[in-house]
């Protein structure tokens, strides 16, 4: 079993849109959960870190459900930019600093 | 944030040969680098980690006399792909660690083996 799991979509959504992805982490020793995002052909990047309490970032929120091991990224009123592949990262508390990836969801909005 | 580099940002070359690629860290020393490779529409898979003059961590299924890795200083690890072949064709990326739960990521270095 994976230790993350991501529904890969695509996901093709209009401009203006709300769209949500959803991970999944088999370790319930996780205990830091991050949403990259990476663009094509281009490194990932911090989009933000999930905390337990939910946190957001202007049209992102993040969502984290331990008793579920599952972690949420809400995207509203979407824009061409936010098009990329965001991926789901998990840190366990026995592996350091060892980053687990999920496999990326793709994100495309359409003007 | 912090800035890592890495060298050269292509390479294209033929079976057989070996390909070096160079990790920076710009701004800051780095206790810890990883190395990660990305097949097309795939996920980054952890290869290896790499701490600074110690022998690097290789990941199961990662053969260590083929992907060489020398942490050498703070700022600075280096890959080597040993007598590279078309499946190693690939999107390699490192990542440099300050401390627990960062890691600063190079723009990745595309490999093609003809």
């Amino acid at each position: 079993r994976k230790e993350v799991e991501q529904d890969p979509g695509p996901f093709n959504v209009p401009e203006g849109a709300t769209v949500a992805f959803n991970c999944t982490y088999s370790n319930s020793a996780s205990q830091s959960f991050f949403w990259y995002r990476q663009d094509c052909r281009k490194e990932p990047k911090l989009l933000m870190s999930v905390y337990s309490s939910g946190n957001e970032d202007g049209r992102f929120t993040a969502q984290l459900n331990r008793a579920s091991q599952y972690i949420s990224l809400l995207i509203r009123d979407s824009k061409l930019s936010d098009s990329a592949t965001y991926l789901c990262v998990v840190i366990q508390s026995n592996t350091g600093n060892q980053f687990y990836f999920g496999t990326g969801t793709s994100l495309t909005v359409i003007p | 944030g912090a800035v890592v580099s890495q060298h050269p940002s292509r390479v294209i070359c033929k079976s057989g040969t070996s390909v070096k690629i160079e990790c920076r860290s710009l701004d800051f020393q780095a206790t810890t680098m990883f190395w990660y490779r990305q097949f097309p529409k795939k996920s980054l898979m952890l290869m290896a980690t790499s701490n600074e003059g110690s022998k690097a961590t290789y990941e199961q299924g990662v053969e260590k006399d083929k992907f060489l890795i020398n942490h050498a200083s703070l700022t600075l690890s280096t890959l080597t792909v040993t007598s590279a072949h078309p499946e190693d064709s690939s999107f390699y990326i490192c990542s440099a660690s300050q401390g627990i739960e960062t890691q600063y990521f190079g723009p990745g270095t595309r490999l093609l083996v003809l």
